[in-house]
């Protein structure tokens, strides 16, 4: 069955603490993996696409990786803007999967 | 900001009612996805529309139904409605029917179903 976890569930960071969220997928002809942030009561808010295995993609203070498995989304010195949940999303054509997300806090 | 808009922003029905949801999709785009965030979830794929024509489905019963326009403007229908389906529900629009391209999100209408 396709299906993506994300992984933890909630994450509280100081200002500056670096970290990593997770997202595994074990979904049947990936074409693509995705990330959005989404904010209380709104739409998700693309961030990123990776279609293969090895590629990075960076947007300021986040950068996402992908392998046959997973991908990451790093986040380095994060601010208190950056306080949002982060999904991830397979793509199998014309279905996405989305995992439940991670809920990040950033601390001031 | 996207250029995906949907209506109403907010709604409260009443179970065993009917409700129509509109999205207008961004200036464009061709497809057109549906999905239902429930509290504390992720979006679950209700459907998908390219070019009018009904591209995909989720796990959802025959009383979740949809229309594409000319426009590309969408709607969602929800017949007999349930308390279940109070949720966030979402319209995403992309600009090809093969669904690898990235989908943007409208600010989505919250549905209360008391």
């Amino acid at each position: 069955e396709d299906q993506v976890t994300q992984s933890p569930e909630a994450l509280r960071l100081q200002e500056g603490e670096s970290s990593s969220l997770n997202c595994s997928y074990t979904v049947s002809g990936l074409r693509g993996l995705f990330w959005y942030r989404q904010d209380p009561g709104k739409g998700p808010e693309f961030l990123f696409t990776l279609y293969s295995a090895g590629e990075e993609k960076e947007k300021e203070r986040l950068k996402a990786t992908l392998t046959k498995k997973e991908s990451f989304l790093h986040i380095t010195a994060p601010k208190p803007e950056d306080s949002a949940t982060y999904l991830c999303a397979s793509n199998t054509g014309n279905q996405f999967y989305f995992g439940t997300g991670t809920s990040l806090t950033v601390i001031p | 900001e996207t250029g995906v808009t949907q209506s109403p922003t907010h709604l409260i029905k009443t179970r065993g009612q009917q409700v129509t949801l509109r999205c207008s999709s961004q200036s464009g785009h061709n497809t057109v996805s549906w999905y239902q965030q429930a509290l504390g979830q992720g979006p679950q794929f209700i459907f998908q529309y390219y070019r009018e024509e009904e591209n995909g489905r989720g796990n959802f019963p025959p009383r979740f139904s949809g229309l594409q326009f000319p426009n590309y403007s969408s709607e969602l229908n929800v017949n007999a409605l349930e308390l279940d389906d109070s949720a966030l529900y979402l319209c995403a629009s992309s600009n090809t029917g093969k669904g690898d391209a990235e989908a943007f999100f409208g600010q989505g209408t919250r549905l209360t179903v008391v």
